[in-house]
């Protein structure tokens, strides 16, 4: 199975900050990554789908980038409805895996 | 709009069984590949299984292969996941989501239920 760690696990950032959440994995998946929002109590929501395209409706300052074995998540100016976690996921195939997650915390 | 409402989720002693369900609307159920995936208390996010459109592919993660089966009826845009042998582990909150129909991110997700396995 393709193992997928994500770092930081916890980050605490200020309203207005930039934060990049990155993402490796154990082989090369190409761009078969998405990114998750979810919030406490909440399910996750899709950001991000092919390492960089935005779902949707999702705001802007999200953006995410990489190929291969390493991609990053950035909020370019964090805002207080961005104080959730992240999760990354491969999808290189049907057996897909997910990050351990950052939470993002105010500061 | 696309809704996927889980349900069947409750306490159950371990050893015992358990079926969840996931009433999907809002779009085709039948072109869909469909998955579970769960959170354990306080966890990160795991995939357990995922079925094929049709119905006739399904795979699991290795921590629930051969106690758990995924199954779906599209004629009742419903899809199931019957949980055997529940171990203490298994307690998480199970969520159904729809993967797209090209690739395998999850574009839509269900508020999920909650599974505790206590004695």
């Amino acid at each position: 199975d393709i193992q997928m760690t994500q770092s930081p696990s916890i980050l605490s950032a200020s309203v207005g900050d930039r934060v990049t959440i990155t993402c490796r994995a154990s082989q090369s998946i190409s761009r078969w990554l998405a990114w998750y929002q979810q919030k406490p109590g909440k399910a996750p929501e899709l950001l991000i789908y092919d390492a960089s395209s935005l779902k949707s409706g999702v705001p802007s300052r999200f953006s995410g980038s990489g190929s291969g074995t390493e991609f990053t998540l950035t909020i370019s100016s964090l805002q207080p409805d961005d104080f959730a976690s992240y999760y990354c996921q491969q999808y290189h195939s049907y057996f897909i895996t997910f990050g351990g997650g950052t939470r993002v915390e105010i500061k | 709009q696309v809704q996927l409402v889980e349900s069947g989720g409750g306490v159950v002693q371990p050893g015992r069984s358990l079926r969840l369900s996931c009433a999907a609307s809002g779009f085709t159920f039948s072109s869909y590949a469909m998955h579970w995936v769960r959170q354990a208390p306080g966890k990160g996010l795991e995939w357990v299984a995922v079925i094929s459109y049709a119905g006739d592919n399904t795979y699991y993660a290795d921590s629930v292969k051969g106690r758990f089966t995924i199954s779906r009826d599209n004629s009742k845009n419903t899809l199931y996941l019957q949980v055997n042998s529940l171990r203490a582990e298994d307690t998480a909150v199970y969520y159904c989501a729809r993967a797209t129909v090209t690739t395998t991110y999850l574009d839509s997700w269900g508020q999920g239920t909650l599974v505790t396995v206590s004695s």
